[in-house]
This record gives C-alpha cells, sequence and structure tokens, in this order.
C-alpha cells in the first residue's frame, strides 16, 4: 500500500525566509509525485508534479520540489516566502497504476509579515 | 475550461438523517471522478472514484455510497448520518486515459452532523 508522510506539521515562517517542506512517501514502484495548495478560503489547487525527467520541478510562484528516488521523497521549497504563500500543503502520490491519489496529512505554513 | 461545481457548500445535518452531496463537471468528456473527505488536521482520504456512468469502486467501507448518473455528475449519499461523518468532502476529476494525470478539485462541502 502506498503511504505518504508530512512530517511538518504547522511551520512558521518570516517572510523573506527560505522554505523547505518535507514529504516521504513509501512505494517501491514508479511513482507520479504532487504538491497540492490550499489557500484560506480557496479550492485546493497543483503547485507542481512529477512524472518523469528531470527530478527538479518548478511550479507555480516560485516553488520547486526535488525527487530523490533513493530517499523516498519530494521536499518543496521555496528560496523566499512571501506573506502570500500562508496556506496549508499536502503532498501526494499516485503509482502502480492505482487511480487516485494517497495524500500526505498536510502542512500549514504560516508566513508572518 | 473546465469547471467543478460542489453543492451545497456548507450543511448541517442531524444524526441518523440522509445526506446527497452533488458533484458536477463542465468542459469535459468522460471524466474520472473522486470523492475524498478531510477531516480536521488530516490529509485527505480517498473515499469513492468512478471511471464512468454507473462504475463506482469504493476505497473505505461506510455508511456512505457514492451513484453517478451522468458522464459528468457524482453524487454522495448516506441513508443515516454518523457524527463521525463530519468532514469536509472534496470532489475531483482527472482526464481518462492511459496515463494518469492530475486531479483537479472542487470547492468542497462542509458537513457537521449535530
Amino acid at each position: 500500500a502506498q503511504s505518504v508522510s508530512q512530517h511538518n506539521h504547522h511551520v512558521i515562517l518570516s517572510e523573506a525566509a527560505s522554505l523547505e517542506l518535507g514529504c516521504n512517501y513509501s512505494y517501491g514502484g514508479t511513482v507520479n509525485l504532487f504538491w497540492y495548495v490550499q489557500y484560506p478560503g480557496q479550492h485546493l489547487q497543483l503547485l507542481l508534479k512529477y512524472f518523469s525527467g528531470d527530478p527538479l520541478v518548478k511550479g507555480i510562484k516560485g516553488f520547486e520540489a526535488e525527487f530523490i528516488k533513493s530517499k523516498f521523497s519530494f521536499n518543496l521549497r521555496k528560496p523566499s516566502v512571501q506573506w502570500s504563500d500562508t496556506a496549508e500543503y499536502f503532498c501526494a502520490v499516485n503509482g502502480g497504476g492505482r487511480r487516485a491519489l494517497t495524500f500526505g496529512s498536510g502542512t500549514r505554513l504560516q508566513v508572518q509579515p | 475550461s473546465q469547471t467543478i461545481h460542489q453543492w451545497p457548500a456548507t450543511l448541517v445535518q442531524p444524526v441518523g438523517s440522509p445526506l446527497s452531496l452533488e458533484c458536477t463537471v463542465e468542459g469535459t468528456s468522460n471524466p474520472n471522478l473522486y470523492w475524498y473527505r478531510q477531516a480536521a488536521g488530516r490529509g485527505l482520504q480517498l473515499l469513492f472514484y468512478s471511471v464512468g456512468i454507473g462504475q463506482i469502486s469504493s476505497e473505505v467501507p461506510q455508511n456512505l455510497s457514492a451513484s453517478r448518473p451522468q458522464d459528468r455528475q457524482f453524487i454522495l449519499s448516506s441513508k443515516k448520518l454518523l457524527l463521525s461523518d463530519s468532514g469536509f468532502y472534496l470532489c475531483a476529476w482527472s482526464v481518462r486515459g492511459p496515463t494518469y494525470y492530475e486531479q483537479y478539485f472542487g470547492p468542497g462541502t462542509r458537513l457537521t452532523v449535530t
């Protein structure tokens, strides 16, 4: 069975600080990886995705994530956060032909101005 | 462009009452459709998915059921709600095909069972 772990449940940063949110998954086969973001009062929306190719993927709003297969990780990064990045971030994985996503429990990011 | 609608946006129902949540997708044909539940402080849990009209797969046994009466309509139901059914219910769709595609989520329905 697939599972996703997000170890940081609540992160508080000041504006301009760098961000790294951890995501580890358990599945030995080929995986597709995603980061979703849910801004306050808004839909869950796709931030970035990895299917294959370059393990460093860039998403919207300056976010990027690196797929490290040997570590089963797909950490989300941003060099300098803004107050508008305050949101909940979810890592998700799909693999083995499974039709749906397996989500982590989410990380709530609070950016202080 | 594709849009996904869910209603109602919020719902407060007593224990033992029935439930019907509706999800419709516009701007695409033959989508895969999904129902997730997000409990407070937890991630999203897949409840049901559908690859076509009348085709429903259940991920978690519970007192909820799903139906897909039309290609772009997905309904989540219950005959008798439990307190534990409270949560945020999200509908999602994805393109159907040989390769997996990302999912797109609706605005959700917040259900409180009292």
